[in-house]
């Protein structure tokens, strides 16, 4: 069955210092790749997306995401990390055939320290 | 564009009561999406909509849930009965077919809390 891991619950960053949020995925066929953001009450807003071409996708907020189909990973980083980017984040893989269902990771909650 | 927008974003009710809620998409977008999301997790897919068809169903939508788009343009999601279990946010998302694939847009979601 196709699924998201985020295998870190829980993430602190020092305000300044540079981020990694770690996504692996299971999924047999080229997948579509997203990362969102939530934060407290809040919807979710898309950060990047992959769907296909350069594997290192930039998005918005100054966040990156590079897809390695050898390690079915879609890492996301940021360089420098600011106090407002606490939040929790999301990985989702989407189907091939467009307008089916995303399935989400558990998420990483980010809190960063000054 | 105004985005996805939901009503109401939060509700309490008591268990074995019904309750509706209502998401209204981006205009544009012929699809429309719910999940529920619960503490510490992740969205998790309900249902999905393709103008006023239902398309796909999750094992997580019980005979207690039942959703409509009967115009294609807003959605209602209708919960009979409440259950404690039940408490969650209820996330609406639309895409537009044509568009890049499977990219939805979320609305804020419906907070609901069952006693």
């Amino acid at each position: 069955a196709q699924s998201v891991t985020q295998p870190d619950i829980h993430i602190t960053v020092s305000e300044g210092a540079s981020l990694e949020l770690r996504c692996n995925y299971s999924y047999g066929a080229t997948p579509y790749l997203f990362w969102y953001v939530q934060s407290p009450g809040q919807g979710l807003q898309l950060l990047l997306k992959y769907f296909s071409g350069d594997t290192l996708v930039q998005g918005i907020k100054g966040f990156e995401a590079e897809f390695k189909r050898s390690q079915s990973s879609f890492n996301l980083r940021k360089p420098s990390v600011h106090w407002s980017d606490a939040a929790e984040y999301f990985c989702a893989v989407g189907f091939y055939q467009a307008g089916t269902a995303l399935i989400f990771g558990k998420g990483t909650t980010l809190s960063v320290s000054s | 564009d105004t985005g996805v927008s939901q009503d109401p974003r939060h509700k309490i009710t008591k268990r074995g009561q019904n309750v509706t809620f209502r998401c209204d998409p981006i205009s544009e977008h012929n699809r429309l999406y719910w999940y529920r999301q619960t503490l510490g997790q992740g969205p998790e897919f309900l249902t999905y909509f393709q103008n006023e068809a239902q398309l796909e169903k999750s094992r997580l939508l019980s005979d207690r849930f039942s959703a409509e788009r009967p115009k294609g343009s807003f959605s209602t999601l209708e919960i009979q009965r409440t259950e404690q279990g039940d408490s969650a946010m209820y996330l609406c998302a639309s895409s537009w077919r044509g568009g890049p694939n499977n990219e939805q847009f979320f609305g804020p979601g419906t907070r609901l809390t069952v006693l």
